[in-house]
């Protein structure tokens, strides 16, 4: 079983919906969970950072994450265009690299 | 915030080349810096793992003759891909980590490809 599981989608939603994305992960030592929105030929950018449980909202994004079940999620309200890309979830434990889930990408439609 | 420059953001190079990538942490000190692979569609993959003054430290698989990485600063990591292949053909992305914050940083990537 793969460390982290993402489901890579395609996601395509019209503009306005809530989007729901998800990673599931298998080792319960991971502490440091993230979500990163990558646009093509570009490097990753960092939308969201939760250390250990619970839930965190910055503007239209919501994060999410529940140790007990090994599952963090992203939300995305009020979906726009530009919110069209793939993001890839994050984990890691105290002091290691990141790693990724495979990405999903997103496109909204106007 | 915290920036890593990476340069150059593209490059083509012929096969038999070598090529240096350089990842720069603009205003804090990287003291760990982790280089990703990437290839179309796929999601980021782990090469190696450096830390300022010491040996880099590869992930399975990952040729460290070949994927020559140098982390001589806490400001600067370098990675060279020596004798280049088409199949080296990819987007490569440095993250810098802080000690203090725990920070990761990522630069914006360079995509290599080889004719």
């Amino acid at each position: 079983q793969k460390e982290v599981e993402q489901d890579p989608g395609p996601l395509s939603v019209p503009e306005g919906a809530i989007v729901s994305l998800n990673c599931t992960y298998s080792n319960s030592a991971f502490q440091y969970f993230m979500w990163y929105r990558q646009y093509s030929r570009k490097g990753p950018e960092l939308l969201m950072y939760t250390y250990s449980s619970g839930n965190k909202e910055d503007g239209r994004f919501t994060a999410q994450v529940d140790k007990s079940s090994k599952y963090i999620s992203l939300f995305i309200r009020d979906s726009q265009p530009s919110d069209s890309a793939t993001y890839l979830c994050a984990i890691a434990e105290a002091g290691t690299a990141l790693i990724f889930g495979k990405g999903t990408t997103l496109s909204v439609s106007s | 915030g915290a920036v890593v420059s990476q340069h150059p953001s593209w490059v083509i190079c012929k096969s038999g080349t070598s090529v240096k990538i350089e990842c720069r942490s603009l205003d804090f000190q990287a003291t760990t810096m982790f280089w990703y692979r990437q290839f179309p569609k796929q999601s980021l993959m782990l090469m190696a793992t450096s830390n300022e003054g010491s040996k880099a430290t590869y992930e399975q698989g990952v040729e460290k003759d070949k994927f020559l990485i140098n982390h001589a600063s806490l400001t600067l990591s370098t990675l060279t891909v020596t004798s280049a292949h088409p199949e080296d053909s990819s987007f490569y992305i440095c993250s810098a980590r802080e000690a203090v914050n725990y920070g990761y940083t990522f630069g914006s990537g360079t995509r290599l490809t080889v004719v």
